[in-house]
Order: C-alpha cells, then structure tokens, then sequence
C-alpha cells in the first residue's frame, strides 16, 4: 500500500533559523513526489515536483531534494511570510492517483 | 487564468439530507479529484474521474457519490448527510496521464457542517 509519513508534524523556528521538513514515502514505482504549501482557510498551492532520487528543486528559500525513500524540504533563513503547512504527495506509475501525508505545520517567529 | 471554483464555501446541513457540492475548473484538465481533510487524516481522496462520464472511488467513498458529464464539472453528492462527513472538502484537477509533470490544482474548499 503506497504510504507518506511527514515529520515533525509541527514546527516553530525563529526568524532566519534554517531546518528541514522530512517526508518518507513508499510507492511501487514513483511517477512523482509533489510539495505544496498551504495557508489557512485556502486549498494547497503547488511548489515542486521531483521525479528521480538525486533531484533537487529549488523556489526562493525553499530547495527540496529526493532520495529513494525519502524527500527534505529544506527552508533557509525563513521569513514569518513562510509559516504554513507543508504538504508532501506521492503520484504511483500505475495511475494518476496523488496520495498525501498528513503535513508539518511551520510556523516563523519574528 | 485558469482556477478551479467550489461553492458554496460554507454549508450547514441536517443529519439525513442530500447535499451537493459544487466543482467548476477552467483549466481543461481531464482529471478530476475530490478529498476531505480532517485533523489527523490529512487530505483523503473521495472519488476521482479521468475524463468525461468515468467516475472512480478513492479510499474514503461510502456516503459519497460524483458523476461527469461534462470536462469542466465534477459535483460531488453525499446522499444522506452523517455528522462523521463533516470536513473540508477540496475539488482538484490535473492534466491526464499523458503528461509527467501533473501536479494538482487547487480549490479553495467548501466547508461542511452537519448537525
């Protein structure tokens, strides 16, 4: 059964402290791993998408990488506008099926 | 631009009646997706259609049905309304599978009530 596991499920950060969000998955054959980013009271907004281990993408403050098991979103020097929550999804090669884990809630403190 | 338009945006129901959300994208995707999300579930998907007149379910279907009869329409029907489907509800589109890079788009949610 395809499956994703995010860690922490939350996380407070002073203004410009970096760290990482992780997120592990399992998926006979990965079509794609997505990130979103959202905000509250609004849908999820897309961000990246990685296909093969080795991958890394990268959006202002933002670079996420992929290895065969798992992904990090990696969040440099944050700003308060980055607090959110940070979704990660897996897309199987058998269908368009997108499958979420459960997030990780950041929040940037000024 | 393209967006995908849920409505209503909020809704109050009683337990037992039927309730219809509605789903409207302009983006001309084949695909088409439902889910809830709920504290400690995350995003759960509901049904899913791939083209016109083809409906799927996803992992959380019963209580809950959908139909296509058009690209740009996928309402979404829960046919005798439990206070357990109370959630937020999120529509998505993505191109088929035709294309590799077929990330989702995005409504911004109807919020359900059911008393």
């Amino acid at each position: 059964e395809d499956q994703v596991t995010q860690s922490p499920e939350a996380l407070r950060l002073q203004e410009g402290e970096s760290s990482s969000l992780n997120c592990s998955y399992t998926v006979s054959g990965l079509r794609g791993l997505f990130w979103y980013r959202q905000d509250p009271g609004k849908g999820p907004e897309f961000l990246f998408t990685l296909y093969s281990a080795g991958e890394e993408k990268e959006k202002e403050r933002l670079k996420a990488t992929l290895t065969k098991k798992e992904s990090f979103l990696h969040i440099t020097a944050p700003k308060p506008e980055d607090s959110a929550t940070y979704l990660c999804a897996v897309q199987a090669d058998r269908d368009d099926k997108i499958i979420f884990g459960k997030g990780t809630r950041l929040h940037i403190l000024p | 631009d393209a967006e995908i338009t849920q409505s209503p945006r909020h809704k109050i129901t009683e337990t037992g009646r039927q309730v219809t959300l509605a789903c409207h994208q302009t983006w001309n995707h084949n695909n088409m997706f439902w889910y809830r999300q709920d504290l400690g579930h995350g995003l759960r998907l509901i049904h899913y259609s791939y083209g016109v007149h083809d409906t799927n379910k996803g992992e959380v279907s019963d209580g809950y049905s959908v139909s296509r009869s058009n690209t740009e329409d996928l309402p979404l029907t829960l046919e005798s309304a439990a206070s357990s489907q109370t959630s937020v509800y999120f529509c998505a589109s993505s191109e088929s599978t035709s294309s590799y890079n077929s990330p989702l788009h995005f409504g911004n949610g109807t919020r359900l009530t059911v008393t």
